[in-house]
Order: C-alpha cells, then structure tokens, then sequence
C-alpha cells in the first residue's frame, strides 16, 4: 500500500470548517484513500473514502486531486467533539486486507 | 446495531502472568482483525481471519501469542507469558466480508493492557 503524509498536528476554531491534508504521491490506480479517526481512549472510527470522485457523507467531505497525489478531508462545521487524530490510509482494492496506519494528524478543536 | 464489542476494556496483571481478550464483532460480520496500537502510535495488525481461519497471521509473535476463532464469531486473543513491552491497546475489528476485495472495518474499543 502507499504511503501518506500528514501534518502531525492542526488546530480549528470551533464552528469553522477543518480542512485537514493528505499527501500519498505514490498511490496506484487500483488504490483507494480511507479516513478514519480516533477520539481519545476510543478505537478507530471510519470517516469516510474515495477513489477518484468527490466524496460526502453525513462525516465529511473528501476532495480528491485530478492526479490523486494529495487528499482533503473536511469537516464543515468543527466541533469539540472532532477533536481526535485523524488517519489517512491508502489501500488498495484487492490483497492487502490490513489498513496502514501512519502517525496521524492531531486535530485540536478550540472553543 | 451493536458494534463491535471487547472486553475487559482494561487489564493490569504482573509480567510472566497469562492474559486474555475477547472480541465479539458486528453480527454477519465474516472478517475479523486484531490490532495493537503502541502509546503514539497508529494500530498494527496482527492478525485477520476470514471466518474461523486465521488468513494473515504474520505478524503475530507466535512464540508468546495465540489467537482462535471458534465457529467464526467471536474470537479470543491470548499472551502467555505476558512482558513488559505488551503493555498497549489491543484492538478487534470486523468487516463484512473482506474476500472481495474493499471492506470497511470497523474498530471496537480496545483493551488496554498494562503489564507491570
């Protein structure tokens, strides 16, 4: 699977939008982004994941680049309970059935 | 729906002691995972199985671990003997069903285990 780089740590005001990036350069054709994040003392929480498209759910919002080098993820409307660390896991479609996960990004949701 | 559910949530025991964790995933859930997740750091699988068979087992120390998958419902993940260095969260997930390829896993939440 690729691999993906993230900021270690972000802060967002409350009530504002967290656009939180991914880079994975080395991403392959058959390889989907997945987001997932974990409250503290919590397992991981799937978030949402793309392939190509755009992608929204009740969660988030996921903008994937033309040439899939780099992802966002957005939450709209940030609050205190978002704060959490954030992965971003490539993954492909067939074999490799484990997620990867990086470091992380931090996500502190300020009042 | 229930999620996944494991237990004990937390676990202190003595180094050399024996422990163990059970995980009971989504119902219809064939795919079943166990990660371990180091303070800081983000969860390393060690161990994926497709119904009662243990599919990917390579990173399980063997020589200390264990795991089963009776009847391919809940699953019990064992350290005997248990050392300092185990002390992290142990984590179950469950997927669908991962043999065709792209499944959503979903987390439980963990055990953290602490040996002194």
């Amino acid at each position: 699977d690729a691999k993906t780089t993230q900021p270690p740590s972000m802060d967002c005001a409350e009530g504002r939008a967290a656009n939180l990036p991914c880079n994975h350069s080395t991403i392959s054709g058959n390889e989907y982004v997945y987001w997932y994040r974990q409250i503290h003392s919590q397992g991981p929480q799937y978030i949402i994941h793309g392939l190509k498209n755009n992608e929204t759910n009740e969660m988030a919002s996921l903008i994937i680049t033309e040439d899939r080098k780099s992802s966002t993820l957005i939450l709209p409307h940030a609050t205190l309970r978002d704060t959490a660390v954030y992965y971003c896991i490539v993954r492909a479609t067939q074999g490799a059935q484990k997620l990867v996960f990086g470091q992380g990004t931090r996500l502190t949701i300020n009042p | 729906e229930a999620g996944v559910v494991q237990s004990p949530r937390y676990k202190i025991i003595e180094k050399k002691q024996p422990v163990a964790f059970w995980c009971n995933p989504i119902s219809g859930h064939n795919t079943l995972y166990w990660y371990l997740q180091n303070l800081g750091q983000g969860p390393e699988l060690l161990i994926r199985y497709e119904n009662e068979e243990a599919v990917d087992d390579s990173q399980l120390p063997k020589d200390r671990f264990s795991a089963e998958r009776l009847k391919g419902v809940d699953s019990t993940l064992k350290i005997q003997p248990a050392e300092l260095g185990d002390s992290a969260v142990y984590l179950c997930a469950s997927s669908l069903d991962s043999a065709g390829g792209l499944d959503t896993q979903y987390f439980g939440p963990g055990t953290r285990l602490t040996v002194l």
